[in-house]
């Protein structure tokens, strides 16, 4: 069975530090995969999605990047981190092909002080 | 720019009745909605969906209806349980664009006992 794995679960971090969160899915291959952030009190918001190694699609611009260095891996980083950035990060997979959910993971809970 | 649209932040209904959760969207080449339950801390989960080809879905106690010339869909939970009190989110998907699925704001349902 397929399995996403997403850590860390909970981070704090100053403002200006830098930021990576990473996101594996096994069981499966050529996922689509997906970066979303939920903001306090808000739903969730699409940031970064990618069809394949290497290819990502941005949402929002805004101070974070993502990057697919592998099949399965999906890292969403920044190089200075703003108060804004505060928020609950959910990494989410996908087949390939119509008609499927997506499935997520646990979620990371990024404070930035 | 809010594609999907979820009106009521949150909903009360008493144990044993029926929970009606309302979702509204504005991009006709969505062909495929999806609820997600959530609780906090945690990642949503996939509850039911329902393809543009279809007007109702239906798995035990949720109940999907899709309206198209409206644009709009509705989740049907019966009987509502205690159990059942979350977030509930709607999506929407189109088959084109690498599949990205839009989230509506959510709406907190409270099932009292």
């Amino acid at each position: 069975s397929q399995t996403i794995h997403q850590w860390p679960a909970t981070l704090v971090q100053p403002v200006g530090s830098p930021l990576s969160l990473e996101c594996t899915v096994e069981g499966t291959s050529n996922p689509n995969l997906y970066w979303y952030r939920q903001a306090a009190g808000r739903g969730l918001q699409l940031l970064f999605y990618s069809v394949g190694i290497g290819q990502i699609s941005s949402e929002v611009p805004q101070n974070l990047s993502a990057s697919r260095p592998q099949d399965r891996q999906f890292i969403l980083s920044s190089k200075k981190l703003l108060l804004s950035d505060s928020g609950f990060y959910l990494c989410a997979w996908r087949p390939q092909g119509a008609g499927s959910p997506l499935h997520f993971g646990n979620g990371t809970r990024l404070t930035v002080t | 720019d809010q594609q999907v649209k979820q009106n009521s932040p949150s909903l009360s209904v008493q144990e044993g009745r029926i929970s009606i959760l309302n979702c509204d969207y504005t991009n006709s080449m969505f062909d495929y909605f999806l609820w997600y339950k959530k609780y906090p801390a945690e990642g949503p989960t996939f509850l039911i969906s329902i393809s543009s080809i279809k007007d109702k879905n239906e798995d035990g106690r949720f109940t999907v209806f899709l309206n198209k010339s409206a644009k709009h869909l509705s989740l049907h939970i019966v009987p509502s349980q205690p159990g059942d009190s979350a977030v509930y989110f709607c999506a929407a998907s189109a088959t084109t664009g690498g599949f990205k699925t839009i989230f509506g704001a959510g709406t907190r349902l409270f099932v009292k006992a």
